[in-house]
């Protein structure tokens, strides 16, 4: 079955380290994956994707992620941590273009300390 | 400025009775979802709908009905028969050139 998986449920770094969160997928052919913030009460905001081409991918807000094949990954990075990253994020996963369903990961929370 | 509206905010209903969601998109996307949100579970799949007067179910349709009888408007039911409704509604839309989905700002629907 398709899956995605955000092994870490809360994560809490100091404002101006690095972050790595992490996400794992499981489908049948290389999806098409994405990386959604949500802060408190509020809606999902894409942050990237990746289709295909280049690995590295760059978002908004100074994030970026990387895919790897090898590993079925595409974890989301940021070199250092701002206050206002403290939100929940989502990784998620379609098979492809057009109305292919997507699947989300359970979400990482983020807590950044001054 | 596009995007996508969902109201209320907040909605309390009392057990028993049908209270219905509202999504409107001024994207001209195709497509139009609902998902639902609870704690520690991601977002789930209610509904989807690719083009007006069609949807299908999604993961965790029981208790929910929809309608789409215009393409901007894709409103949600949660009717009696959805026996845990108290949740965060989330809807959402694309195209399929774009792929990625864009989120309203959700509304919380709490049963009492």
């Amino acid at each position: 079955a398709q899956s995605v998986t955000q092994p870490d449920i809360h994560i809490t770094v100091s404002e101006g380290a690095s972050l790595e969160l992490r996400c794992n997928y499981s489908y049948g052919a290389t999806p098409y994956l994405f990386w959604y913030v949500q802060s408190p009460g509020q809606g999902l905001q894409l942050l990237l994707k990746y289709f295909s081409g280049d690995t590295l991918v760059q978002g908004i807000k100074g994030f970026e992620a990387e895919f790897k094949r090898s590993q079925s990954s595409f974890n989301l990075r940021k070199p250092s941590v701002h206050w206002s990253d403290a939100a929940e994020y989502f990784c998620a996963a379609c098979g492809g273009g057009g109305y292919q369903k997507v699947t989300f990961g359970t979400g990482t929370k983020l807590q950044v300390i001054p | 400025d596009g995007g996508i509206t969902q109201s209320p905010k907040y909605l309390f209903r009392k057990e028993g009775q049908n209270v219905t969601l509202s999504c409107e998109q001024n994207l001209n996307h195709d497509a139009m979802y609902w998902y639902r949100q609870d704690p520690g579970q991601g977002l789930r799949l209610i509904y989807y709908s690719q083009i007006v007067n069609d949807f299908q179910k999604g993961d965790i349709a029981e208790g929910y009905s929809v309608s789409r009888e215009k393409k901007e408007s894709f409103p949600l039911t949660v009717t009696s028969a959805q026996k845990n409704p108290t949740a965060f509604y989330l809807c959402a839309s694309s195209n399929p050139q774009e792929v990625e989905a864009f989120f309203g700002q959700g509304t919380r629907l709490t049963v009492v």
